[in-house]
């Protein structure tokens, strides 16, 4: 089994729709969670780390389900500019480790 | 620019050489990661490094890989006798460690390696 685990997509979306993605992972000892996000043919960018509480920074909001193992993010108002592919990652049981999934393309829709 | 920077950025080379990269991170960043990605995954982790000291390698790293970080600053990573299968992108990161857990990690553009 992946370690981390993501549809691939694509979403296809218009302007201004909301969007979730989840990412599910298969080590109930993962303690750091995170979403990138990684534009064509360019290096993954942090997006915002994902807490225990849930975190929001603007139209993103990040959740963690420890419970069921699993992460998600929602776009809200989505934008042209957030079209990229979002990579979800977690840590391993030495915390020095990072599993990356295989990204979920989005393309935000005129 | 006081980002991850790598070089080269494009490298072609013909299988059965050998090649070097280097990454510069983040100057108070003490941990630096390398890792691979191909067209259509995410990357995949190769090794870490906790100032000079590699702590940890994935199995995906063979023995025509090894990777080094002397002074805890810079690091190299090289190939030897690349294979066709070798060809990737080759991400490098650096963080800061609070404890036991890395912080957020920050990418450097990467390294394209095409062997032919």
């Amino acid at each position: 089994r992946k370690e981390v685990e993501q549809d691939p997509g694509p979403f296809n979306v218009p302007e201004g729709a909301t969007v979730a993605f989840n990412c599910t992972y298969s080590n109930s000892a993962s303690q750091s969670f995170f979403w990138y996000r990684q534009d064509c043919r360019k290096e993954p960018k942090l997006l915002m780390s994902v807490y225990s509480s849930g975190n929001e920074d603007g139209r993103f909001t990040a959740q963690l389900n420890r419970a069921s193992q699993y992460i998600s993010l929602l776009i809200r108002d989505s934008k042209l500019s957030d079209s990229a592919t979002y990579l979800c990652v977690v840590n391993g049981n030495t915390g020095n480790q990072f599993y990356f999934g295989t990204g979920t393309s989005l393309t935000v829709i005129p | 620019d006081t980002g991850v920077s790598q070089d080269p950025r494009h490298k072609i080379t013909k299988r059965g050489q050998n090649v070097t990269f280097r990454c510069d991170p983040i100057s108070e960043h003490n941990r630096l990661y390398w890792y691979r990605q191909t067209l259509g995954q995410g990357p995949e982790f190769l090794t870490y490094f906790q100032n000079e000291a590699q702590l940890e390698k994935s199995r995906l790293l063979s023995d025509r890989f090894s990777a080094e970080r002397p002074k805890g600053s810079f690091s190299t990573l090289e190939i030897q006798r690349t294979e066709q299968g070798d060809s990737a992108m080759y991400l490098c990161a650096s963080s800061e460690a609070y404890g036991s857990w890395a912080d957020e990690q920050y990418f450097g553009p990467g390294t394209r390696l095409t062997v032919t």
